[in-house]
């Protein structure tokens, strides 16, 4: 109930192509995904987040696609870039008094040149 | 460059062993979450403390404890250590509670090695 599914665990794409990354979770309590980027040796930092009353939510190359009935949302990095080689993690948080993460398991992105 | 600090940067210690981590939130940072990552399991929240009190417990260890000072700063302690206890761990802060959904900003972590 608390999970996040992430896939795909690794991903390799060309310079100017679309990376998409998948995550789908189970508790329909959760009402924040967010998105951290982590470069090797670094904390995560937040990429873009989006809250369920929205489908769609962009942010330059970044876009965050959320299914509500399929209980699914997935980041597309348009244009992929070398520097955009890094791990990148969806988590979710359910309505409380906390700032608790759930955190996918992380997908590593190489963008080829 | 998050604002967030954490010390010290490389921990290798022996089994049996208890040490302690150290994190400074961003200035005007009231909140302080503990994560640990490990490759098997991911980024998993420990605990979550708010302005010096707990506020949010994950699934943290009972031989894991955690505070938070008045001066905001939070140490993670971890005694008699298991070789699964090596991993990653994050400090992260927010200026809020986390109700509001601020963003939480992450230290570059500590990494334990328990040999």
């Amino acid at each position: 109930q608390q999970q996040v599914k992430q896939s795909p665990q690794s991903l390799i794409v060309q310079k100017g192509g679309i990376s998409i990354i998948n995550c789908a979770y189970e508790n329909t309590a959760f009402d924040y995904f967010p998105w951290y980027q982590q470069f090797p040796g670094k904390g995560p930092a937040l990429l873009i987040a989006i809250r369920p009353d929205v489908s769609e939510k962009k942010e330059g190359r970044f876009t965050i696609s959320f299914n509500k009935s399929a209980k699914q949302f997935s980041l597309h990095i348009m244009d992929s870039q070398p520097g955009d080689s890094a791990t990148y993690f969806c988590a979710a948080s359910a309505p409380s008094n906390t700032g608790k993460l759930i955190f996918g398991q992380g997908t590593t992105l190489q963008v080829k040149p | 460059d998050s604002g967030v600090t954490q010390t010290p940067k490389h921990l290798i210690t022996a089994t049996g062993q208890r040490v302690t981590l150290r994190c400074s939130p961003r200035s005007g940072d009231l909140s302080v979450y503990w994560y640990q990552q490990s490759l098997d399991q991911g980024l998993q929240f420990l605990i979550q403390y708010y302005n010096g009190e707990e506020r949010a417990k994950g699934n943290i260890l009972e031989r894991f404890s955690a505070q938070q000072f008045p001066d905001l700063h939070s140490e993670l302690n971890l005694s008699s250590l298991e070789l699964g206890d090596s991993a990653l761990y994050f400090c992260a802060s927010s200026v809020g509670a986390g109700t509001r959904r601020e963003t939480q900003y992450f230290g570059p972590g500590t990494r334990l090695l328990v040999l």
